[in-house]
């Protein structure tokens, strides 16, 4: 099993659509989840971070359930600019050693 | 506001030779990690450093060795280069005393051994 799994899609949805990304890890001692884009050819850049009591940034809000192991992004209102490749990321300490990335789940938004 | 520069962009090897790819992290970041991405995967993580030791490993072969100077910037060497190799490697920096926070990567270096 991999630590961080995700579904791989890929996710068509029209502009102005809502949806909504899930990933489960393994390793219940992970403290640090992030959500990271990588565009086709580039490398991934940050999106946000994922804290316990769930958090928002515009369009975008992750949420993290600890006993289930399950972090979740949703992206609403969808624009042609979201089309990307959707990355899960574990860390197992708050700052220090590596960081355990999914495999992404792949997003198209079509006019 | 420099990011994090790696080099060279591209690069094409034989099998069995051994390359160098070199990392400077951003500015202010004192922690270096690397990965390698093969298509369609996410990044594996291969190595980070810390004040030029490497802390943690990922499961890598020893073929896979590093080296941090004081200036905090990195290399990765790669021993007997095997097909297998061909892919992106991406280098990450961090700060490893700030707040909880992610990486930032570099463009990364695409290689193709043939």
């Amino acid at each position: 099993r991999k630590e961080v799994e995700q579904d791989p899609g890929p996710f068509n949805v029209p502009e102005g659509a809502t949806v909504a990304f899930n990933c489960t890890y393994s390793n219940s001692a992970s403290q640090s989840f992030f959500w990271y884009r990588q565009d086709c050819r580039k490398e991934p850049k940050l999106l946000m971070s994922v804290y316990s009591s769930g958090n928002e940034d515009g369009r975008f809000t992750a949420q993290l359930n600890r006993a289930s192991q399950y972090i979740s992004l949703l992206i609403r209102d969808s624009k042609l600019s979201d089309s990307a490749t959707y990355l899960c990321v574990v860390r197992l300490n708050t700052n220090a050693g590596k960081s355990t990335f999914g495999d992404g789940t792949t997003l198209t938004v079509k006019p | 506001d420099a990011g994090v520069t790696q080099s060279p962009t591209h690069l094409i090897k034989t099998r069995g030779q051994q390359v160098t790819l070199r990392c400077s992290p951003k500015s202010g970041h004192d922690t270096v990690s690397w990965y390698q991405q093969a298509l369609g995967q996410g990044p594996q993580f291969i190595f980070q450093y810390y004040e030029e030791e490497e802390r943690q490993r990922g499961n890598f072969p020893d073929r896979f060795s590093g080296h941090q100077f004081p200036n905090y910037s990195s290399e990765l060497n790669v021993n007997a280069l095997l097909l297998g190799d061909s892919a992106l490697y991406l280098c990450a920096s961090s700060l490893a005393a700030g707040p909880r926070g992610g990486y930032t990567f570099g463009s990364g270096t695409r290689l193709t051994v043939v």
